[in-house]
């Protein structure tokens, strides 16, 4: 069983924080980190696919880092808006490419 | 094609009853997976269909469940005598892999259900 992990489990921010999380995966057998963004009542959106160690990558606000050879990944909110209060979710996808692991998410809510 | 669409959104079943939720992905994207996921915890992986065929499946999915992709097209996902440990998100995602490299999943909605 694959341990993926994500922390905090939630986080509350006052609107113009900026805030981050972590993911934790396995450092053997990677092949890419996945990062979604879940609203309630909505699917989850891809934000990232990231595959080289070192990678960084950005989408307006929203930025992520990969570390592959210790096994994390972090992600970077700049500041938060109320729009961005949702469940963060990284996965891991091992290098047989079958399916995503999943972690726990990080549920984030952001404050007026 | 606006995107994967899965039904019922929300099903309510009495305890030893049968149900069967649909999933129709992105039409050019050859795989589908199915995730479970329940209250605090992140999707669970339970199958994944390469077109027509189920390539894996989850310890997590016992003989009452079952999945269908006939076609390679829409999928099925079958539980027969739910219990109440069956609530929960089911999520259907859809993927274009096309042998090398990798593309992201698009997920749908989910349908809930809630076993009584």
């Amino acid at each position: 069983i694959l341990n993926v992990e994500q922390s905090p489990q939630s986080l509350h921010v006052q609107e113009g924080d900026s805030t981050n999380f972590t993911c934790s995966f396995p450092s053997s057998n990677f092949y890419a980190l996945h990062w979604y963004r879940w609203e309630t009542a909505k699917s989850p959106e891809a934000l990232f696919v990231m595959t080289l160690n070192g990678d960084e990558k950005k989408k307006g606000r929203i930025s992520a880092t990969l570390n592959t050879k210790e096994g994390y990944s972090y992600l970077y909110i700049k500041g938060s808006q109320p729009e961005d209060s949702a469940t963060y979710l990284c996965a891991f996808e091992n290098n047989a490419g079958n399916m995503l692991t999943f972690g726990g998410g990080t549920r984030l809510m952001v404050k007026p | 094609d606006t995107g994967v669409s899965q039904n019922p959104r929300h099903k309510i079943t009495k305890r030893g009853q049968n149900v069967t939720f649909r999933c129709d992905p992105i039409s050019e994207h050859n795989r589908l997976y199915w995730y479970r996921q329940t209250l605090g915890q992140g999707p669970e992986f339970l199958t994944y269909f390469q077109n027509e065929a189920q390539l894996e499946k989850s310890r997590l999915l016992s003989d009452r469940f079952s999945a269908e992709r006939p076609k390679g097209s829409f999928s099925t996902l079958e539980i027969q005598r739910t219990e109440q440990g069956d609530s929960a998100m089911y999520l259907c995602a859809s993927s274009f892999n096309p042998g090398q490299g990798r593309t992201e999943a698009f997920f749908g909605q989910g349908t809930r259900l809630t076993v009584v």
